[in-house]
């Protein structure tokens, strides 16, 4: 199975300040079609998951320009330019790519 | 507007079955792999199944294949799966999702419990 290794675990941030979480792959994400198919999704407290970012840097409708992805191959990043208090909760990377599905282990964002 | 509405959660005791439905709404439901992701209780997320947009393709996490069985009904836009032989270790909040490759459509999710 593909591991998704996630780094910080926790990250206090500091409202208006940059934050950034690493997601790292035991294998290539890369698929057959030229695709990655690494993604990123936040979950608030008491509510289901959203996804965020897609394909590694599309982001979704309705999502601030705030938060952005990138990376290739086995590393990525999700980085939030100016952090705000609806930011909090947790965040998962998850690889489409190979099967199983794998998820992160998630890094929880709070506000200092 | 996207919704996936799941139902059929419960208590059930070690080693019962359950059957969890989705009803899907908003989008074109034959046109997308479904999906299950679980939580357990202050846990992450786990993949379960996935199910092709035709029904024919299944796939399954090691830890629930030949318990759980995944099903769709592109008929009537709706999404099962049917859980036996249950686990405590199966206790969770189900998510019935949208897609696999990149699971953009999450319902709210139903809790399912395997206790005595």
């Amino acid at each position: 199975d593909v591991v998704m290794t996630q780094s910080p675990l926790s990250l206090p941030v500091t409202l208006g300040q940059p934050a950034s979480i690493s997601c790292r792959s035991s294998q290539s994400l890369v698929y057959s079609d030229g695709n990655t198919y690494l993604n990123w999704f936040h979950q608030r407290p008491g509510q289901s998951p959203r996804r965020l970012i897609y394909k590694v840097s599309n982001r979704d409708s309705g999502v601030p320009d705030r938060f952005s992805g990138s990376g290739s191959g086995t590393d990525f990043t999700l980085k939030i330019s100016r952090v705000e208090a609806e930011d909090v909760g947790v965040y998962y990377c998850m690889q489409g790519t190979h099967w199983p599905r794998t998820f992160g282990q998630g890094t929880k964002v709070e506000i200092k | 507007e996207v919704q996936l509405l799941e139902s059929g959660g419960g208590l059930v005791q070690p080693g019962g079955s359950l059957r969890l439905s989705c009803a899907a709404s908003g989008f074109t439901f034959n046109k997308f792999d479904m999906s299950w992701v679980r939580q357990a209780p202050g846990k992450g997320l786990e993949w379960v199944s996935t199910v092709g947009e035709s029904g024919r393709s299944t796939y399954y996490a090691d830890s629930v294949k030949g318990r759980f069985s995944i099903s769709r009904d592109n008929s009537m836009n709706t999404l099962d799966l049917q859980m036996n032989s249950l686990r405590a270790e199966d206790t969770a909040v189900y998510y019935c999702v949208g897609g696999t490759a990149t699971m953009p459509y999450w319902g709210q999710g139903t809790l399912v419990t395997a206790s005595s």
